[in-house]
């Protein structure tokens, strides 16, 4: 079973649809990353949490730590926001105090007009 | 204020020889991380630098090494390549380290490295 569980791995939707991307854990984390990927590569965090809930125009973040469990939503859907959305989880190791990222295998979203 | 600055972005490379990625951060970002992106295994995680220490490493063999300089700026190396190499290899900058790293995250556009 991998650490970082996304769901759903592809979600298909139309211009002005709520979405929701799921994320579960299985490891300790210092924070937890949204990420989006559009085709060509370039990766633009979109949130870091490490508690509660943080919004940022139309994506709201939230995460329950006691559940292991992060949410991002987006209100009213565009077709720009079609990209893939990957979960990434911050753990930290005290032994060098240096961090590490792991991956979720990211949600394809595609917003039809 | 720049991005992060990834170089060369593509390469071409034949299976034993080396590969040499540059990755400049954002001005006053000293903490520089590595990632290889595959089609088969998705991103994973390689090293995190800071103050020219390598902080972790992930689960890859010793032909991937990395280095970071006094400038933050750093490098990651690949000897003896192998077709499973081919990857878009990802640099990212923050601010702090560790727990201490509360900051976001600035990727570069990456280097894509096809192994033949």
């Amino acid at each position: 079973k991998n650490e970082v569980e996304q769901s759903p791995q592809n979600l298909t939707a139309q211009e002005g649809e709520f979405i929701t991307i799921n994320c579960s854990y299985s490891v300790g984390i210092s924070a937890l990353h949204w990420l989006q990927q559009h085709p060509g590569g370039g990766i633009v965090s979109l949130f870091m949490l490490s508690s509660g809930k943080k919004k940022h125009g139309r994506l709201i973040a939230t995460i329950n730590i006691q559940e292991k469990h992060s949410s991002l939503h987006i209100t009213a859907s565009h077709p720009r926001d079609s990209a893939v959305y990957i979960c990434a989880v911050r753990s930290h190791s005290w032994e060098t105090s240096g961090s590490r990222l792991t991956f979720g295998e990211g949600t394809q979203l595609t917003v039809n007009p | 204020k720049a991005g992060v600055t990834q170089t060369p972005r593509y390469l071409i490379k034949t299976r034993g020889q080396q590969v040499t990625l540059s990755c400049s951060p954002i001005s006053g970002h000293r903490s520089v991380s590595w990632y290889q992106q595959t089609p088969g295994q998705g991103l994973q995680f390689l090293f995190e630098y800071f103050s020219e220490t390598q902080r972790n490493k992930g689960n890859f063999p010793g032909r991937f090494s990395g280095r970071q300089f006094s400038n933050s700026r750093s490098e990651m190396n690949v000897s003896t390549l192998e077709l499973g190499d081919s990857a878009l290899y990802l640099c990212a900058s923050s601010l702090g380290l560790g727990a201490a790293n509360t900051g976001e995250l600035f990727f570069g556009e990456g280097s894509r490295l096809t192994v033949l």
